[in-house]
């Protein structure tokens, strides 16, 4: 019930196009559901979060999505750039209970020139 | 502003023994969580340190522990150490627990 499943595990999109990473979750008790992008080498890196009392939160290229009836959400990035290729993780946790983060298993993206 | 510091960087030790990991938080923050990420995978919660005491624990076995220091920094200590530990050994610091958390960049433990 803690799981979260993140798709897809790879994903190669052309420069300027729109990348797409889906996620599900089981558990009705996460309330907060942040994305990090980690680069090799490097710890993951917050990058936008959102909490279940909207359906969209948009920050510059980078905007989530919040389907709470469907327990789904999803990141998009716009014009992506070959800079932004890393491996995304979604994430959930309870706000009451410390934010125990449940991670995603990660998506490997590659933006070609 | 200095962001969340480990050391080391990276480690090996052999199976059986045992480790210290050490953590200090982005300035500012007094709350500290520990994850280990293996290779190709997502980090997973092992605990949660704040006000010196652990306050969330995942599902890591007891060899798995933790320290809080007054100056908020933390140490990971793993003890019994078996080939299945290895893996890299993320610090994440917050303002409070329910606030977003911020990570270093690991500790790479290898066992040979």
């Amino acid at each position: 019930q803690q799981q979260v499943k993140q798709s897809p595990q790879s994903l190669i999109v052309q420069k300027g196009g729109i990348s797409i990473i889906n996620c599900a979750y089981e558990n009705t008790a996460f309330d907060y559901f942040p994305w990090y992008q980690q680069f090799p080498g490097k710890g993951p890196a917050l990058l936008i979060a959102i909490r279940p009392d909207v359906s969209e939160k948009k920050e510059g290229r980078f905007t989530i999505s919040f389907n709470k009836s469907a327990k789904q959400f999803s990141l998009h990035i716009m014009d992506s750039q070959p800079g932004d290729s890393a491996t995304y993780f979604c994430a959930a946790g309870v706000n009451n209970a410390g934010n125990m983060l449940t991670f995603g298993g990660g998506t490997r993206l590659m933006v070609k020139p | 502003d200095a962001g969340v510091t480990q050391s080391p960087t990276h480690l090996i030790k052999t199976r059986g023994q045992q480790v210290t990991l050490r953590c200090s938080p982005k300035s500012g923050h007094d709350t500290v969580s520990w994850y280990q990420q293996a290779l190709g995978q997502g980090p997973q919660f092992i605990f949660q340190y704040y006000e010196e005491e652990e306050r969330q624990r995942g599902n890591f076995p007891d060899r798995f522990s933790g320290h809080q220091f007054p100056n908020y920094s933390s140490e990971l200590n793993v003890n019994a150490l078996l080939l299945g530990d290895s893996a890299l050994y993320l610090c994440a610091s917050s303002l409070k627990a329910n606030q977003p958390q911020h990570f270093g960049d690991g500790t790479r433990l290898s066992i040979l």
